[in-house]
């Protein structure tokens, strides 16, 4: 069975600055894909960023990045030049062939001014 | 393109009572996804329809859940007989999938919060 590990319940990172979410799993399948949502207080859950497993290049959209290393089954996202509004817990995803999604618990990060 | 409405946002009952909630999913989007989510942790996966067929289901899901999605449109959640356990977010999601890949982005709504008295 797969599982998704998130280690940091809570981060809190000053405005413009960069943070990391540390993410791992665990799985047998070789293809797969990984993903961070954003779930702001009392918002939707809105997607951040992808990874496909079989793609070596990590991926980037703006400010987020992530570092895959597929081998160590770890999946970490970057978040550089914070804002206030990316205020919200952060939950990395692993999506497999099932189709559903498999969730960590989840890292609240607070951006502070 | 209007997103993933739920309905209702929340729904206060007493135990024992049945409750209903319902799911309108990016039209298009031929997967529709149920997910339970607890205070402090991430969603858990219920039961998933590709159209109208419901593929897959959670041991989560109890003999007192059930979903539809007759038409392959909208879909239904009922629980019969709440406990207080079954407090909680219940997430819909809807995603275009062809042959099953697992790369499909799944668009979430805004959820039903549930509190059972």
């Amino acid at each position: 069975a797969q599982t998704v590990t998130q280690s940091q319940p809570e981060m809190s990172v000053q405005e413009a600055e960069t943070v990391t979410l540390s993410c791992t799993y665990d799985t047998s399948e070789s293809n797969y894909y990984l993903f961070w949502y954003k779930q702001p207080p009392s918002r939707q859950m809105i997607l951040v960023i992808r990874q496909e497993a079989y793609k070596q290049q990590n991926a980037t959209e703006n400010r987020f990045s992530v570092n895959f290393q597929k081998a160590a089954k770890s999946f970490s996202l970057k978040i550089s030049d914070s804002q206030l509004g990316d205020t919200a817990m952060y939950f990395c995803a692993f999506g497999g062939s099932q189709g559903n999604l498999i969730f960590g618990k989840g890292t609240k990060l607070s951006v502070k001014p | 393109d209007t997103g993933v409405s739920q309905n209702p946002r929340h729904k206060i009952t007493k135990r024992g009572q049945n409750v209903t909630f319902r799911c309108d999913p990016i039209s298009e989007h031929n997967r529709l996804y149920w997910y339970r989510q607890t205070l402090g942790q991430g969603p858990e996966f219920l039961t998933y329809f590709q159209n109208e067929a419901q593929l897959e289901k959670s041991r989560l899901l109890s003999d007192r859940f059930s979903a539809e999605r007759p038409k392959g449109s909208f879909s239904t959640l009922e629980i019969q007989r709440t406990e207080q356990g079954d407090s909680a977010m219940y997430l819909c999601a809807s995603g275009l999938t062809t042959g099953g890949s697992p790369k499909n982005i799944q668009y979430f709504g805004a959820g039903t919060r549930l509190s059972v008295l």
